[in-house]
């Protein structure tokens, strides 16, 4: 079974500028999560989609937004780019929004010149 | 809000020898905990998850526990080796309108050869 894939892998922006991240989860897995990871922050959580409604959102700017398709793939999108925002966006599934254990990607590192 | 903490920040120790990794967290009601490893540039994978209501949870070498009462969780490693050498996160799922993960800022563990 195939795991959570993420693209692109890198990711080199300029200020102002704006970006999308794709995820897609484990077949047949309908809940993916966002997570930012920083060395100054580190992980912190972004939003959660399930059946292509978002359950929750952290406490970012609106500037960094989400969406999730009927195949439960999802996309993150992040308008006028900041140097803060430079980090390792990484994406989340599992199978419902259960207390079941979140499979991971390998994360798009972001950076923003 | 709910704050999780991880205690050492670093841990070096030869080959073969058993560690305890710690985790503590500020409110008991949480769903579950879980326990990731993070290789350096690459994603989270699960090691453990214990709900709860479990006590403890094993898997091979590893061994986690759970103390909701004392907000308190630790990941045992027995006969360590350089292979396990990795960053090791522990998160919380907290319940109510914020279903999200919680993490800690991790353990950087070295196991020489």
């Amino acid at each position: 079974k195939a795991g959570v894939t993420q693209t692109p892998r890198y990711l080199i922006k300029t200020r102002g500028q704006q970006v999308t991240l794709s995820c897609s989860p484990i077949s047949g897995h309908r809940s993916v999560s966002w997570y930012q990871q920083t060395p100054g922050q580190g992980l912190q959580f972004l939003f959660e989609y399930f059946s292509e409604t978002q359950r929750n959102k952290g406490n970012f700017p609106g500037r960094f937004s989400g969406r999730q398709f009927s195949n439960s793939r999802s996309e993150m999108n992040v308008s006028t780019l900041e140097l803060g925002d430079s980090a390792l966006y990484l994406c989340a599934s599992s199978f419902s929004d259960h207390n079941e254990k979140l499979f991971f990607g390998s994360g798009t590192q972001l950076s923003v010149l | 809000k709910q704050e999780v903490t991880q205690i050492p920040a670093a841990l070096s120790v030869p080959e073969g020898e058993n560690l305890v990794l710690n985790c503590s967290f500020t409110d008991s009601a949480i769903y579950n905990l879980q326990w990731f490893r993070q290789d350096p540039g690459k994603g989270l994978t699960s090691l453990l998850l214990i709900q709860s209501s479990q006590r403890e949870q094993t898997s091979g070498r590893l061994n986690a526990s759970l103390d909701k009462s004392s907000g308190r969780s630790t990941l045992y490693i027995a006969a360590s080796q350089p292979g396990d050498s990795a960053t090791y996160l522990c998160a919380v799922k907290v319940g109510g309108s914020a279903r999200q993960l919680t993490f800690g800022s991790g353990t950087q563990l070295t196991v020489l050869p």
